[in-house]
């Protein structure tokens, strides 16, 4: 099955890039997505990326993946007050049951 | 379109009390599922259905009953609550286009 890391938590300033990574062990992962919670909210799909390509961009967010790492990074670029929430990332195996793993969640803080 | 929706938001048990929590999609997916979230641990994934009359087991699926008679709605029955069991519980629907996941809202569970 799907096994997905990330670091805990995240603090950059203003206006500066946040880089949010994850590491996944399952090669077979058709998708990879990114989420994220504000407080009290429910999860919201922020962007995916399909296993056959190395960079998506979607306005402000840059998702590169790193196959051979196992790797995938979210780029927030000129992070806002707003973006401080945790950020999931999650793969779907190719497996019959195509479960969703996710990771334990990155808390992003974005400093005034 | 409602998306996902659960009731109730919030709910306080005493040891040993029984409740459902509901859970109903309007986008008429076949795949649904039921998570718990608890700090520093992600979701992990409790039942998941792929269709109405089909459900099985997920992650920690150990305390918690749940059943699909219908496409729309995929109940989470907990039939002697334990205080291990207090968490923020999310239902999701799977859509068919990327397999993204649409989340409702989230039940806030306190057993006491």
């Amino acid at each position: 099955g799907e096994d997905v890391e990330q670091s805990l938590f995240l603090s950059v300033r203003e206006g500066d890039s946040s880089v949010i990574n994850c590491t996944y062990t399952d090669s077979s992962s058709t998708y990879l997505y990114w989420y994220k919670q504000e407080p009290g909210a429910g999860l919201q799909l922020l962007t995916y990326i399909f296993s056959n390509m190395d960079m998506k961009q979607d306005q402000r967010l840059t998702v590169l993946l790193n196959k051979k790492d196992k790797h995938l990074s979210l780029r927030i670029a000129d992070t806002q007050t707003g973006d401080s929430a945790i950020y999931f990332c999650a793969g779907i195996s190719s497996g019959s049951a195509r479960q969703l793993t996710f990771g334990s969640g990155t808390q992003l803080t974005v400093l005034p | 379109n409602a998306g996902v929706t659960q009731t109730p938001k919030f709910q306080v048990l005493k040891t040993g009390q029984s409740m459902t929590l509901q859970c109903a999609q309007d986008m008429n997916h076949e795949y649904m599922s039921w998570y718990r979230q608890d700090p520093g641990m992600g979701l992990r994934l409790i039942h998941y259905s792929v269709g109405a009359g089909i459900t099985d087991q997920g992650e920690v699926p150990n305390g918690y009953n749940v059943s699909r008679s219908t496409t729309e709605d995929f109940p989470l029955r907990l039939l002697s609550a334990a205080p291990s069991q207090t968490s923020v519980y999310f239902c999701a629907s799977r859509g068919l286009l990327y397999n993204e996941q649409f989340f409702g809202p989230g039940t806030r569970l306190t057993v006491l």
